[in-house]
């Protein structure tokens, strides 16, 4: 159980591009979502937090402009980066996690290049 | 501020030899202790939760304890496939006030056959 889908995996594009990804939970109901940013041997950086049916709540220093949160349904949540540059690039992670205190489970990762 | 430390940074251990990692925390108000693997190129992948002082969980190898400082991830005989990078998170603050993990920077653990 609590299996969380991430996609794509892999994503290479041009510089100026926006990229959406997804992050589903597959078989439980995610009352909140997370996303993470982790740069090569360091650990997770957490980005924003959203709610389903509210507006993400980012970490400061994280443009909102840039990083653009949608948590529309209980089990689907969306980070798309607008207008990509080679400094996004980066390894991106989704957790989601049922109500309060209970564990947070998360995707396998999307790994960003931007040419 | 909330702080958490893991170690070691890395552990290199030989095919059933036993150690610890350990996760230090400082935090205003406890409300989970979470240990989680993390293979290369995945995300990580929960193992544990632990709420109290004194509360232990057990799975396979692995057993995590708990004091009301630290955190220890104990392996038992460890196998070459138990190598990975071990997270230690604390999700802390009361009232509702927050949902957020705090992560440790992580342990790499490598088991030599």
């Amino acid at each position: 159980g609590a299996v969380v889908s991430q996609h794509p995996s892999w994503v290479i594009c041009k510089s100026g591009t926006s990229v959406k990804i997804e992050c589903r939970s597959l078989d439980f109901q995610a009352t909140t979502m997370f996303w993470y940013r982790q740069f090569p041997k360091q650990s997770l950086m957490l980005m924003a937090t959203s709610n389903e049916g509210s507006k993400a709540t980012y970490e400061q220093g994280v443009e909102k402009d840039k990083f653009l949160i949608n948590h529309a349904s209980l089990t689907l949540s969306t980070l798309t980066v607008t207008s990509a540059h080679p400094e996004d690039s980066s390894f991106y992670i989704c957790s989601a996690r049922g109500p309060s205190n209970q564990p947070q489970h998360f995707g396998d990762g999307t790994r960003l290049s931007i040419l | 501020e909330d702080q958490v430390t893991q170690s070691p940074e890395a552990l290199r251990l030989q095919e059933g030899e036993s150690s610890s990692l350990n996760c230090s925390y400082t935090v205003s108000g406890l409300r989970g202790l979470f240990w989680y693997r993390q293979d290369p190129g995945k995300g990580p992948e929960f193992l544990f939760t632990l709420y109290s002082a004194g509360e232990e969980k057990e799975k396979e190898r692995l057993k995590a304890t708990l004091t009301k400082k630290e955190s220890f991830l104990h392996i038992t005989a460890p196998k070459p496939e138990d190598s990975a990078t071990y997270l230690c998170a604390v999700q802390a603050g009361w009232g509702g006030a927050t949902n957020k993990l705090i992560f440790g920077t992580g342990t790499l653990l490598a088991v030599q056959p």
